[in-house]
């Protein structure tokens, strides 16, 4: 079946960088692309970007440019997320997504369990 | 960015009672809507995806509806199970971006 597998919580301080993980089972990794959502604690949810694991290829959120880096190892079929310059804002949890398709139609059908980034300063 | 808004944000129903959440798009964003499932902890859970297309094993008491800007998830009778957030999410166009939430509540 298909799994995505997180990596486990981390506590940062004000101004460092967090790298999530995110390993896939189930499927063949570079089929499907990518994305990243966050969540702060009792609020929506909020896209940060995506990854082809095929290709590498990526697109962030203009809210996070400069600061999100997406990446992949094929062989371990793992993909990661890091997010530099860290604020207290960015305490949330962050999901890794799988998108399909039907047609033109893009939806997010498997989620990792999620991983707590915590901030502090 | 397109802005989607939900109402309400809160709701309170009963067992067997029949809901409807709605969500509107500040843009028309044809069919490119999904809806999501999501639990205390957990991780969202596709229900509907194409506005009306209903997930592999989700029950068919859930049912979405509309088009362009506005779209409405429905549950026909509600199970102790379904008292949980709900989410829409646009997929027309990057960046990809989602309702503040529904919390569906026992009354």
């Amino acid at each position: 079946q298909v799994q995505l597998v997180q990596s486990g919580a981390e506590v940062k301080k004000s101004g460092a960088s967090v790298k999530v993980s995110c390993k896939v089972s189930g499927y063949t990794f570079t089929r499907y692309d990518l994305n990243w959502v966050r969540q702060a604690t009792g609020q929506g949810l909020e896209w940060l970007g995506w990854m082809s694991p095929n290709s590498g290829n990526t697109g962030y959120a203009q809210k996070f440019q400069g600061r999100v880096t997406m990446t992949r190892n094929t062989s371990i079929s793992t993909a990661y997320m890091e997010l530099s310059g860290l604020r207290s804002e960015d305490t949330a949890v962050y999901y890794c997504a799988r998108i399909s398709s039907s047609g033109w139609y893009y939806y997010f059908d498997y989620w990792g369990q999620g991983t707590l980034v915590t901030v502090s300063s | 960015d397109i802005h989607m808004t939900q109402s309400p944000s809160s709701l309170s129903a009963s067992v067997g009672d029949r809901v409807t959440i709605t969500c509107r798009a500040s843009q028309s964003i044809s069919r490119f809507l999904n809806w999501y499932q999501q639990r205390p902890g957990k991780a969202p859970k596709l229900l509907i995806y194409s506005a009306s297309s209903l997930q592999s094993g989700v029950p068919s008491r859930f049912s979405g509806s509309g088009s362009g800007t506005d779209f409405t998830l429905t549950i026909s009778s509600l199970q102790p199970e379904d008292f949980a957030a709900y989410f829409c999410q646009q997929s027309h166009s990057t960046p990809y971006t989602f309702g503040q939430g529904t919390k569906l509540e026992i009354k």
